[in-house]
C-alpha cells in the first residue's frame, strides 16, 4: 500500500498567515493526489484534485502544487473559515490511501 | 445542487449487520463512480470501497473484504453498504461520495451517518 504522511500534524497561524502543508507518497504518484477541508462537526469537502486544479467555488488563496512523491497545498492569506483540519489522499492505486491530517488552529 | 444524504447508521452488536444507503439528487447518478469513506470518532479519513457506474468494477480496503458489500441502484438513484461481521474497530461515521468519470477521487460527499458497534 501507497503510505501518505502529512506535516505538520497541526500548526498555529494568524489570519492573514501565509500557510503551508506537505504530503509525501511513500512512492511515485505523478499527480493523483487530491486535498479535502474538514471543519469540526461537518463532512469533508473537496479542495484540489490532481495536485493543483481547484475545484468550483473553492476560493483562489488555495493552492496546490508537486508531482511524484512530494505535494504542497498553501493557503496564501489565511481566513477565519479556513481554520478546519485538511487531508491529502492518493488516488494514483488502490486502497485509496489519505494522510493522517493536519489541523489548522488559530494562534 | 447535488445532494447525498445517508442513512440507515445505528447501534448495532458486534458480529451483527447493517445496511447503510444513500440517496443521489440533482445530477445524474448512473454517470458517476460512487465510494464510501469512514472517519472513527477523532480520527482521519479512511477510504472503504468505490463502485463505477454500473456495478461491474468494485474495490474494497482490505479490512472489510468479505464483511462488507458496495452495491448501488440507478433507477432509484441509490448506493448501499451492506456491513456483515461488524466489529468495534468498524464504530465510524460514513460518508457516500461521488466520484467524477475519469478523475478518480471525490467531488462531492453526504453529511455521513454514525455506526456503533457496542455490546
Amino acid at each position: 500500500d501507497i503510505q501518505v504522511t502529512q506535516s505538520p500534524s497541526s500548526l498555529s497561524a494568524s489570519v492573514g498567515d501565509r500557510v503551508t502543508i506537505t504530503c509525501r507518497a511513500s512512492q511515485g504518484i505523478a499527480n493523483f493526489l487530491a486535498w479535502f477541508q474538514q471543519i469540526p462537526g461537518k463532512a469533508p469537502k473537496s479542495l484540489i484534485y490532481a495536485a493543483s486544479n481547484l475545484r468550483g467555488g473553492v476560493p483562489s488563496r488555495f493552492s496546490g502544487s508537486g508531482s511524484g512523491t512530494d505535494f504542497t497545498l498553501t493557503i496564501s492569506s489565511l481566513q477565519p473559515e479556513d481554520f478546519a483540519t485538511y487531508y491529502c489522499q492518493q488516488y494514483y492505486t488502490y486502497p485509496r490511501t489519505f494522510g493522517q491530517g493536519t489541523k489548522v488552529e488559530v494562534k | 445542487e447535488v445532494q447525498l444524504v445517508e442513512s440507515g447508521g445505528g447501534l448495532v452488536q458486534p458480529g451483527g449487520s447493517l445496511r447503510l444507503s444513500c440517496a443521489a439528487s440533482a445530477f445524474t447518478f448512473s454517470s458517476y463512480w460512487m465510494s464510501w469513506v469512514r472517519q472513527a470518532p477523532g480520527k482521519g479519513l479512511e477510504w472503504v470501497a468505490n463502485i463505477n457506474e454500473d456495478g461491474s468494477q468494485i474495490y474494497y480496503v482490505d479490512s472489510v473484504k468479505g464483511r462488507f458489500t458496495i452495491s448501488r441502484d440507478n433507477a432509484m438513484n441509490s448506493l448501499y453498504l451492506q456491513m456483515n461481521s461488524l466489529r468495534a474497530e468498524d464504530t465510524a461515521f460514513y460518508y457516500c461520495a461521488r466520484m467524477p468519470y475519469g478523475s478518480g477521487t471525490i467531488d462531492y460527499w453526504g453529511q455521513g451517518t454514525l455506526v456503533s458497534v457496542s455490546s
